[in-house]
């Protein structure tokens, strides 16, 4: 069980708009920032959106996130046969029981 | 380029140390402001972090493996390195080391840099 709630799976056709959420709650993402990874099969995750809605250089436009209270969103436009991928949320946890790094559960995008 | 190569053995048997080496090469460990992570995943699943060590030699480790978990540097090798103690087949997973976004300043959790991964199988 992740602490971060995401959709196990998502779907769109190319040149769609898809959104992926993630949910949390006021000790992580309601306080922090939130990031985004794409892993593409058998390789590593690779930052996609940090700080809630930055692009590291070289990350397309086509992605773009945004936060909002406990949750935060990714979307992916003018979607890319090469977009399927897993996706995955992550900020910081910061609770009595401690603090940490913690992530969603990944959503499986397939473009149809 | 900054690039990161772990290693170490892919099997480990139960209640035993798990060992694991991540060479840094364009970067140094202990004099170019980052933070270096450690993060899992088991077989098929989501991603775990396991805890940071920055320039200054200060680690972080998460709640559920702190007891068990010792993250350190050696810089003479410009390596950082993972020990897990008492591992049972809960531990088999893929590991990874990788690079916090932020430099010189406070930790992020954004990870811009990655190794390939080494997976760890514990046997009994």
């Amino acid at each position: 069980q992740s602490v971060l709630t995401q959709p196990p799976s998502a779907s769109g056709t190319p040149g769609q708009r898809v959104t992926i959420s993630c949910s949390g709650s006021r000790s992580n993402i309601g306080i922090n920032n939130v990031h985004w990874y794409q892993q593409l099969p058998g390789t590593a995750p690779k930052l996609l959106i940090y700080k809630n809605d930055q692009r590291p250089s070289g990350v397309p436009d086509r992605f773009s996130g945004s936060k909002s209270g406990t949750s935060a969103s990714l979307a992916i436009s003018g979607l890319r046969s090469e977009d399927e991928a897993v996706y995955y949320c992550s900020t910081w946890e910061d609770n009595l029981s401690g603090l940490g790094v913690v992530f969603g559960g990944g959503t499986k995008l397939t473009v149809l | 380029q900054v690039q990161l190569q772990e290693s170490g053995p892919g099997l480990v048997k139960a209640s035993q140390t798990l060992s694991l080496t991540c060479t840094v090469s364009g970067a140094s460990v202990n004099t170019g402001g980052y933070f270096w992570s450690w993060i899992r995943q088991h077989p098929g699943k989501g991603l775990e972090w396991i805890g940071y060590i920055d320039y200054t030699g200060t680690t972080s480790n998460t709640p559920s493996l702190k007891s068990r978990v010792t993250i350190s540097t050696d810089t003479s090798k410009n390596q950082l390195s993972l020990q897990l103690t008492s591992v049972t087949a809960a531990d088999t997973a893929v590991y990874y080391c990788a690079r916090d976004h932020s430099r010189f300043g406070e930790f992020s959790g954004a990870f811009d840099l990655w190794g390939q991964g080494t997976l760890v199988t514990v046997s009994s």
